[in-house]
């Protein structure tokens, strides 16, 4: 099955700086990477998504790249800000509609 | 759009005890709902794949016994979790989505299960 690695674990980040999160998979048929950030206690949110025909997708401060042949994507938030702090979870899918494999979490600390 | 309410949203009860957890699509038909558990400060670990009118795929390692799931409707699939000890204590959280390709799941709020 799929295996997503996810790292760092925890990020210590200054207001202003920018913030990379990086997330490697396993299954060379997953064509769909969402980027999900979840806030203590509440529900995992999307933030942004790619899939596989597309190298780059980029949403204000956050963008997410993504290397097929490396199998890697990562998470790109520049101008961070103390309200970016939070848990970040990377997954990986086939079809975006089948089960999510995600990585295990990154927890983002951004100081004011 | 695609809304995902999920109830309760905190449980605390005493061990032995069965509890339900209910999983619904506010504005839009789920074919397919996701059940997972996340213990804190780690990651969702899929549970089982709900699919609408047909038995769950249980990922290995759940009992399927232990945690009843049923998907009667395009809009709601509940999870029972049976004699209920401390170990189950978790945050429970289901998702879903239409079925289509191209979209993505969407989560509910969890619901935190407190076994005493």
């Amino acid at each position: 099955g799929e295996n997503v690695e996810q790292h760092p674990s925890t990020l210590s980040v200054q207001e202003g700086d920018s913030a990379v999160i990086k997330c490697t998979y396993s299954d060379s048929a997953s064509n769909y990477f969402p980027w999900y950030k979840q806030e203590l206690g509440k529900r995992p949110q999307l933030i942004i998504d790619i899939r596989s025909n597309v190298g780059e997708k980029k949403d204000q401060r956050i963008a997410v790249t993504l290397n097929k042949t490396a199998k890697h994507f990562s998470l790109h938030i520049t101008e961070t800000q103390p309200e970016d702090s939070a848990v970040y979870f990377c997954a990986a899918s086939i079809g975006g509609y089948s089960t999510l494999t995600f990585g295990k979490g990154t927890m983002l600390l951004v100081s004011p | 759009g695609a809304v995902v309410s999920q109830h309760p949203s905190w449980v605390i009860c005493k061990s032995g005890t069965s509890v339900k957890i209910e999983c619904r699509s506010l504005d839009f038909q789920a074919t397919t709902m996701f059940w997972y558990r996340q213990f804190p400060k780690q990651s969702l670990m899929l549970m089982a794949t709900s699919n609408e009118g047909s038995k769950a795929t249980y990922e290995q390692g759940v009992e399927k016994d232990k945690f009843l799931i049923n998907h009667a409707s395009l809009t709601l699939s509940t999870l029972t979790v049976t004699s209920a000890h401390p170990e189950d204590s978790s945050f429970y959280i289901c998702s879903a989505n239409q079925g289509v390709s191209n979209q993505p799941q969407h989560f509910g709020d969890g619901t935190r299960l407190s076994i005493l």
